[in-house]
């Protein structure tokens, strides 16, 4: 499979639940993203990671915990979510320390409500 | 803080109207632009991008883009839009600490 993948597409969960979405990049990139993104609103950048190594984390609440066993892989693990954290989740990669294919490619997303 | 914003939020066109889209960010330094696309039910997909070089960019499927620098812009156009254009239409800037930045969107549907 190609580009950037993510799992579930879809995920219905309680406030007292414990969730993981999962993210895979087939392209051989250094960095990995995950972005949230909710109606009328911009893209909100969440976490970044390069190298495996977090280099970034936008003042998002703890109940978000995000994992990066190695390149090719992303989860964000979920807990005792509000429902207010109902949104698009998108995971994205791409190559930094080049100049010439450093945009991001996006995965399709995981449609989260939370209940 | 850096911003991008992107001023139209919905627009309404007819078949083989012209379209421009605007685009402009708040970032004194070297940057990277791109225009993401989002076709319903579909994930973001790059359009077009300017690195360096000549400041007019063409993308896929007759779009292009203007990066006017004095302006911190970097605006949309396509001279005749289709049908299949509908979809939502997303400006981002990375800056030089790979940081990117997009705009909260703007909404095109295509009247056939």
């Amino acid at each position: 499979e190609t580009g950037v993948t993510q799992t579930p597409r879809h995920l219905v969960m309680g406030m007292t639940n414990k969730k993981s979405l999962k993210c895979e990049q087939h392209l051989g990139h250094n960095a990995m993203y995950w972005y949230k993104q909710s109606a009328k609103k911009p893209l909100e950048l969440m976490f970044v990671y390069n190298f495996k190594e977090q280099t970034e984390n936008n003042s998002v609440p703890s109940r978000f915990s995000p994992e990066c066993p190695n390149s090719s892989h992303l989860f964000l693990h979920l807990h005792t979510l509000q429902p207010e954290d109902s949104a698009l989740y998108l995971c994205a990669s791409s190559q930094t320390g080049t100049t010439s294919y450093n945009e991001q490619f996006f995965g399709p997303g995981t449609r989260l409500t939370v209940l | 803080a850096q911003s991008v914003s992107q001023h139209n939020h919905h627009v309404i066109l007819s078949e083989a109207a012209s379209l421009e889209l605007g685009c402009n960010y708040s970032y004194g330094g070297t940057v990277n632009l791109f225009w993401y696309v989002q076709y319903p039910g579909q994930h973001l997909q790059l359009l077009l991008k300017y690195f360096s070089g000549d400041p007019l960019v063409k993308g896929i499927k007759g779009f292009e883009a203007e990066f006017i620098k004095s302006k911190f812009s970097f605006n949309l156009r396509k001279p005749s839009v289709q049908w299949s254009d509908t979809a939502e239409y997303f400006c981002a800037v990375r800056n030089t600490g790979n940081q990117f930045y997009f705009g909260t969107g703007t909404s095109l549907t295509v009247i056939p």
